[in-house]
């Protein structure tokens, strides 16, 4: 079965630092990967998702991700924090047509 | 774009009621999901549904169960709502026709207190 482990639960960074979240995934068959961005009070928006093209991927806002199969990896940047970053994090990957997410990383960003 | 509408931002129920939490998608997917969030777990899948009047079980199903009889609306009741229920439940869709790669469209959630 596959399933995803985010490395640290809370992040906390200055405006303008990289933004770095961790996220490793166990798949027995080339994975379908995704991170999730959850801004208080709301639903679930996609930032990017990786489908077996290019190992680096770019999303909305300026983050983007890279797929490490060596490392079985797929972690999420972004060069620059900004304060409207400040959210909760979800690593996934696919599986069965079901989703199975990490626990989570909350951003916090210290102006 | 797509839209998941689940029907209320808050419920507060008491201990033993039947619970009721709707979800409407208005983009024709097959497939819907129920996921309780809690601090520190993440998602966890309650149930999911590929096509109207079909339900399979998630993760966490007890003390659950769920109704589809229309394609665009599933349904998640508690049948005797406990205070370990107390959590925020977000509904989802996708299609069928693109499984592998494609994300989920998520509601905006139910934060839900059992009392």
């Amino acid at each position: 079965a596959q399933s995803v482990t985010q490395l640290g639960s809370h992040v906390s960074v200055s405006e303008g630092a990289l933004v770095l979240l961790r996220c490793n995934y166990s798949s027995s068959v080339p994975p379908y990967l995704f991170w999730y961005v959850q801004y208080p009070n709301q639903g679930l928006q996609l930032l990017l998702k990786y489908t077996s093209a290019a190992t680096l991927v770019k999303g909305i806002n300026g983050f983007e991700a890279e797929f490490k199969k060596s490392e079985t990896s797929f972690h999420l940047t972004k060069p620059s924090a900004h304060m409207s970053d400040a959210a909760e994090y979800f690593c996934a990957v696919l599986g069965d047509y079901k989703l199975s997410f990490g626990a989570g990383t909350t951003v916090t960003v210290r102006a | 774009d797509v839209k998941v509408t689940q029907s209320s931002r808050y419920l507060v129920k008491r201990t033993g009621e039947k619970v009721f939490l709707e979800c409407v998608q208005d983009m024709d997917h097959e497939n819907m999901f129920w996921y309780r969030q809690d601090p520190g777990l993440g998602l966890r899948l309650i149930y999911f549904s590929y096509d109207v009047k079909m339900k399979e079980k998630g993760d966490i199903p007890e003390g659950y169960s769920v109704s589809r009889e229309k394609k665009e609306r599933f349904s998640l009741i508690l049948e005797s709502a406990s205070t370990n229920q107390t959590s925020m439940y977000l509904c989802a869709s996708s299609p069928m026709d693109r499984p592998s790669g494609y994300g989920y469209t998520f509601g905006s959630g139910t934060r839900l207190t059992v009392v």
